[in-house]
């Protein structure tokens, strides 16, 4: 299926910057899920949305599911060396049992 | 609680020859589902298992095929391997599939090498 938009496709940034990065489509999701991968790993979970509208954070990572229910926005504060990774924005849409992703974002801190 | 493991972590195999990957799921969880990971397409669905039965399957080949066990574990099964299946296959868990709230727990991947 119709995979995720994401943005931006990489982004390089001084340790201690903000990062934003967001995911859309042209279909709406109940649900949207950030997940985080390191090499040679699985994706990890970092946030789950379940509700337009709904902004929830998890330490210094901030999500928002959009209005519109088809976009997604997730936010890292005050980067570290630590957070260097694929996010990955990823849902099942609205009536359809499959599982969408985006193309990921690769983050790379530099200290 | 132990998390999802996958076996083998990597493997190599020659175009023609079949492979098999085993996903354990988390206690409890009865949703089994498989992707794809390439640096080219990304993460691909191939396919959701749930009590046995296959539920949901993506847009590939039916050289990729699956199964799922009374205990939940799943293995899938890629025959006739060619050089494009190379990628790392990544499995997750959930408690009851991948809709609504139901949240993916991923495996750390078999990585697979078609020469």
């Amino acid at each position: 299926g119709q995979q995720l938009n994401q943005s931006p496709q990489s982004m390089f940034i001084q340790e201690g910057e903000d990062v934003s990065m967001n995911c859309t489509s042209s279909s709406i999701f109940n649900t949207w899920l950030w997940y985080k991968q390191d090499p040679g790993e699985g994706p990890v979970l970092l946030i789950a949305l379940y509700k337009a509208g709904e902004l929830t954070s998890n330490g210094r990572l901030t999500a928002q599911f959009g209005i519109t229910r088809k976009d997604s926005f997730l936010n890292i504060s005050a980067s570290i060396p630590s957070d260097v990774g694929i996010y990955f924005c990823a849902g099942p849409p609205y009536n359809n049992n499959d599982m969408r992703f985006g193309a990921g974002t690769r983050l790379t801190v530099k200290p | 609680k132990a998390g999802v493991t996958q076996t083998p972590r990597y493997l190599i195999k020659t175009r023609g020859q079949q492979v098999t990957l085993s996903c354990s799921p988390i206690s409890g969880h009865r949703s089994v589902s498989w992707y794809q990971q390439t640096p080219g397409q990304g993460l691909q669905f191939l396919f959701e298992y749930f009590s046995e039965t296959q539920r949901n399957k993506g847009n590939f080949p039916g050289r990729f095929s699956g199964r799922q066990f009374s205990n939940s574990r799943s293995e899938m099964n890629v025959s006739t391997l060619e050089l494009g299946d190379s990628a790392l296959y990544l499995c997750a868990s959930s408690l009851a599939g991948l809709g609504g709230a139901n949240v993916l727990t991923f495996g750390a991947g078999s990585r697979l090498t078609v020469l």
